[in-house]
């Protein structure tokens, strides 16, 4: 057990619905970081938060958005889907920034009919 | 671009020998070197790491070896057990990236009693 909280696991849904999903960091850990793993692309950095702002962004569509809050957990707000949104999507947190492993949750399925 | 690549897609071993896992890269930038072992519908646990002031880390039967000039690492793992079979994936980032990793694609160990 990472420590770091997806949810939910599974989620099927529509083209042109919006889903949030959801991530807890692992107790103590300021950053927190998206991932998206589809079959032909692999692991891709998506966008990081460290203390509630944004620090980095990767390869996120514009219909994507995210957001961690003063608690530290954070979410990440699909909108406007597509068939080619049908992913893994994992979140990591570290304590900061530096020489620190990142540690993964279990990630949400994202399922799109 | 892929700047970090695991040529081997998938690795057999016998239990008890060693398993040498490669990984490549190509931005010289990149200062700090994890690996992680990923089990089917989990996420990726963090397994070891190398910042690139070593050559080497170890930990218990994990080895992390770093050869710079070569822009090339390898995990070897001694001895290898059956519950090692996993994919492995290499990964890597740098300071001005506010740390986000950039994975390889995968390799499956499978480890045979």
């Amino acid at each position: 057990d990472s420590g770091v909280t997806q949810t939910p696991k599974h989620l099927i849904t529509a083209t042109g619905q919006r889903v949030t999903l959801r991530c807890s960091p692992r107790s103590g850990d300021l950053s927190v970081y998206w991932y998206q793993q589809s079959l032909d692309q692999g692991l891709q950095f998506l966008i990081q938060y460290y203390n509630g702002e944004e620090r980095a962004k990767g390869n996120i569509l514009e219909r994507f958005s995210a957001q961690q809050f003063p608690d530290l957990h954070s979410e990440l707000n699909l909108s406007s889907l597509e068939l080619g949104d049908s992913a893994l999507y994992f979140c990591a947190s570290s304590v900061g920034d530096r020489y620190q492993p990142q540690h993964f949750g279990d990630g949400t399925r994202l399922s799109i009919l | 671009d892929q700047q970090v690549k695991q040529n081997s897609p998938s690795l057999s071993v016998q239990e008890g020998r060693i398993s040498i896992l490669n990984c490549d890269y190509t931005n010289s930038m990149f200062d700090y070197f994890l690996w992680y072992k990923k089990y089917p519908a989990e996420g990726p646990t963090f397994l070891i790491s190398i910042s690139s002031i070593k050559d080497k880390n170890e930990d218990g039967r994990f080895t992390v070896f770093l050869n710079k000039s070569a822009k090339h690492l390898s995990l070897h793992i001694v001895p290898s057990q059956p519950g090692d079979s996993a994919v492995y994936f290499c990964a890597a980032t740098f300071s001005g990236s506010a740390r986000q990793l950039t994975f390889g694609s995968g390799t499956q160990l499978t480890v045979l009693p």
